[in-house]
């Protein structure tokens, strides 16, 4: 296993287009969890799912922001009518799930610009 | 509210000089305390964590971290660095509900010069 695995590594799209990130967890981790990270700060809590149920929800995840983790594998992350403000890191990490923590991998985001 | 301080931006050292990081926290019981550090092109990689018990606890790559709880504080430490050690650093709290809410601070980025 090579670890969490983001597709694309960076995107530049036009004000006002649609986009969609993928993130791949390491294989039988069982919660997946999204990080908006802007330029010098640290990386915001956005979301997270347990298998396919998606269990907690940041105020930062607008309406145009939806993730989903069909089948309990991989998600995807899909921003509609992106704007300038959009652009950011955004990161995926995955976690197993034993007890009341353990620890998240991260993978090396993807860059999205938005001009 | 909930918040995690890191007072440096940005800390330049000599290879092989010591260093320490500060992290200062606030929130409303002790949390669960972290240190990441992120290299250029790299994921997050958790260098170490306190959850309770002993105060100084011994993480990857020759780093430690002290907790004090009457300054809130989790510094970082490392006795000699090294070039490799150039990154971004960042501390983060989570509740002891639950990892969900993890809040990183706004990181401490390290230059190393030989």
């Amino acid at each position: 296993d090579t670890g969490v695995s983001q597709n694309p590594r960076h995107k530049i799209t036009k004000r006002g287009q649609n986009v969609t990130f993928r993130c791949d967890p390491i294989s039988e981790h069982n919660r997946l969890y999204w990080y908006r990270q802007t330029l010098g700060q640290g990386p915001e809590f956005l979301t997270y799912f347990q298998n396919e149920a998606q269990l907690e929800k940041s105020r930062l995840l607008s309406d145009r922001f939806s993730a989903e983790r069909p089948k309990g594998s991989f998600s995807t992350l899909e921003i509609q009518r992106t704007e300038q403000g959009d652009s950011a890191m955004y990161l995926c990490a995955s976690s197993p799930q034993t007890g009341l923590f353990a620890e998240a991998f991260f993978g090396q985001g993807t860059r999205l610009t938005v001009v | 509210a909930q918040s995690v301080t890191q007072p440096d931006i940005h800390i330049t050292v000599s290879e092989g000089a010591s260093l320490e990081l500060r992290c200062n926290y606030s929130y409303g019981a002790t949390p669960y305390l972290f240190w990441y550090v992120q290299s250029p092109g790299q994921g997050l990689q958790l260098l170490l964590k306190y959850f309770s018990g002993d105060t100084l606890v011994q993480g990857i790559k020759g780093f430690e971290a002290e907790f004090k709880r009457s300054q809130s504080s989790f510094n970082l430490r490392k006795p000699s660095v090294h070039w490799s050690d150039a990154a971004e650093y960042f501390c983060a709290v989570a509740p002891k509900t639950s990892y969900d809410k993890v809040i990183f601070g706004p990181g401490t980025s390290l230059s190393v010069i030989p």
